[in-house]
C-alpha cells in the first residue's frame, strides 16, 4: 500500500520570501505526481503536475521530483496571502490507475 | 471552478435519506467519488468511467453510487451515521489515469453534517 507522507505539518513564509514543501512516498515505480491547493472548506485546484524527474514549472510553481529519494519538493516563488491555503501532495501508484493516494497536507501561512 | 458541479453544498441531516448529485461539463469519461473526513486528506470511494463502476474502495453499503449518464454521478446515502460527516468530493478526468498525464478535476464538494 502506498504511503504519502508531507512535512511540515504546518508553515508559516513572509510574503514575498520562498516557500518549500516537502513529500515523501513508498512506492518507487509511481509515476504520476501531483501538487493540490485548499483553501478552507473550498475544492481542491491542481497546480503542478509531474511524471519524470527533474523539475516542472506551472508559473510561480515548482515540482521537484526525485524518484531514486521517494521524494518530491513543491516550491513557491514570491508567495502572496493569497496562497495561504492547505497544500496536498498526490500519488497515482503505478498499479492502480485512477486512483490518487493523498497526504495529509501542509498548512501553508503567508505573513503580509 | 465551474465545470464540476455539485449539490447540495451544504446537508445536514438526522438518520435520514438523501442524493448528491454532480455534474460535469467537461466532456471526461471518468468521474469520481472522493470522501475527505475533518483535519484528513481525500479518499477514494468510487470510480466510474464511461458509466461503468470500475472501482469501490471498501465503502459501507449505506452509500450507493449511481451514474445515469457520463457527465452525472449521484451518491445515495441511506441510515446515515456520525461517521459520515465529512465533504463529499466528485471529481472527474478524460480518461481512467492510462495515461500518465491524466489530470483530475474536482468540485467544491458537499459538506455533509449528520446530527
Amino acid at each position: 500500500q502506498q504511503k504519502v507522507q508531507q512535512s511540515p505539518e504546518s508553515l508559516t513564509v513572509s510574503e514575498g520570501a520562498m516557500a518549500s514543501l516537502n513529500c515523501t512516498f513508498s512506492d518507487g515505480t509511481s509515476n504520476n505526481f501531483r501538487w493540490y491547493r485548499q483553501h478552507s472548506a473550498k475544492g481542491l485546484e491542481v497546480l503542478v503536475s509531474i511524471f519524470s524527474d527533474g523539475e516542472k514549472e506551472e508559473g510561480r510553481f515548482t515540482a521537484h521530483l526525485n524518484r531514486a529519494n521517494l521524494h518530491v519538493s513543491l516550491h513557491i516563488r514570491e508567495p502572496q496571502p493569497s496562497d495561504s491555503a492547505v497544500y496536498l501532495c498526490a500519488v497515482s501508484p503505478n498499479y492502480n490507475q485512477g486512483k490518487l493516494i493523498f497526504g495529509q497536507g501542509t498548512k501553508l501561512s503567508i505573513k503580509p | 471552478n465551474t465545470k464540476i458541479t455539485q449539490s447540495p453544498r451544504y446537508l445536514i441531516l438526522g438518520r435520514a435519506n438523501k442524493s448528491l448529485e454532480c455534474e460535469q461539463h467537461l466532456g471526461h469519461n471518468a468521474m469520481y467519488w472522493y470522501k475527505q473526513s475533518a483535519e484528513k486528506p481525500p479518499e477514494l470511494m468510487f470510480l466510474y468511467n464511461l458509466k461503468q463502476l470500475i472501482r469501490n474502495e471498501t465503502v459501507p453499503s449505506r452509500f450507493i453510487p449511481e451514474c445515469p449518464d457520463s457527465s452525472k454521478l449521484l451518491l445515495h446515502i441511506s441510515a446515515v451515521d456520525p461517521e459520515d460527516s465529512a465533504v463529499y468530493f466528485c471529481a472527474s478526468s478524460q480518461q481512467t489515469g492510462t495515461k500518465s498525464n491524466e489530470r483530475l478535476f474536482f468540485g467544491h464538494g458537499t459538506k455533509l453534517s449528520v446530527l
